[in-house]
């Protein structure tokens, strides 16, 4: 399978622990980004990487959020300290970054519940 | 400010019917994209289509169509023919080129189709 994978597809942590999620984008992809879904709302964009370089953060991404891509390839989204707010689908999305958009292409998100 | 409007929550149509589902955004931007992608019962994002703001041609994709009308600020949705698999969730998107590759969703339509 070549397309962008996420793990682990769910967790649940009770309020106030760490969690950090993975995503792997499709290889030739150099543009990385991380989504929020809540119940019966669109994707709402986090953040995104330019190869290693997070060129842009939301202001939905507090400071309890934090996003790296080491070298480029797999990146990591941490979320410190977990509220019940932060109870979501985190949808991590990859694409051909040059120029004008490019269609993102989207993982299978990871399902976050915060008890 | 960017924002896109799927005023359309919920439709319910048969089997066979034709149904459009309505998009209309709102942008400063002279070049933007406009994205339609279809979120079935599995949870992951499907890309459809990329349309951007010069190219103002109807587009056809087999039961497919879409209607980008400027002077209305629309990007209408129709499938043909609808078939059971069609249904989904289905979220109308925008991008400015001066905010680089995030993409603004709207809250999407949740399309059933009856047997």
């Amino acid at each position: 399978d070549t397309g962008v994978s996420q793990n682990p597809r769910h967790k649940i942590t009770k309020r106030g622990q760490n969690v950090t999620f993975r995503c792997d984008p499709i290889s030739e992809h150099n543009r990385l980004y991380w989504y929020r879904q809540t119940l019966g709302q669109g994707p709402e964009f986090l953040t995104y990487f330019q190869n290693e370089a997070q060129l842009e953060k939301s202001r939905l991404l507090s400071d309890r959020f934090s996003a790296e891509r080491p070298k480029g390839s797999f990146s990591t989204l941490e979320i410190q300290r977990t509220e019940q707010g932060d109870s979501a689908m985190y949808l991590c999305a990859s694409s051909l970054g040059t120029g004008s958009p490019h269609e993102q292409y989207f993982g299978p998100g990871t399902r976050l519940t915060v008890t | 400010a960017q924002k896109v409007t799927q005023a359309q929550t919920e439709i319910s149509v048969v089997e066979k019917e034709d149904v459009t589902l309505d998009c209309v955004y709102e942008t400063r931007d002279t070049t933007y994209y406009l994205f339609w992608y279809k979120q079935p019962p599995s949870g992951e994002l499907v890309f459809l289509i990329r349309r951007n703001s010069f190219d103002e041609q109807n587009e056809i994709s087999g039961r497919y169509s879409w209607n980008f009308q400027k002077s209305t600020s629309s990007f209408n949705f129709t499938i043909t023919a609808s078939q059971v698999v069609d249904s989904a969730v289905y979220f109308c998107a925008l991008s400015e080129e001066a905010e680089g590759d995030k993409i603004i969703f709207g809250k999407g339509t949740r399309l059933h189709i009856l047997p």
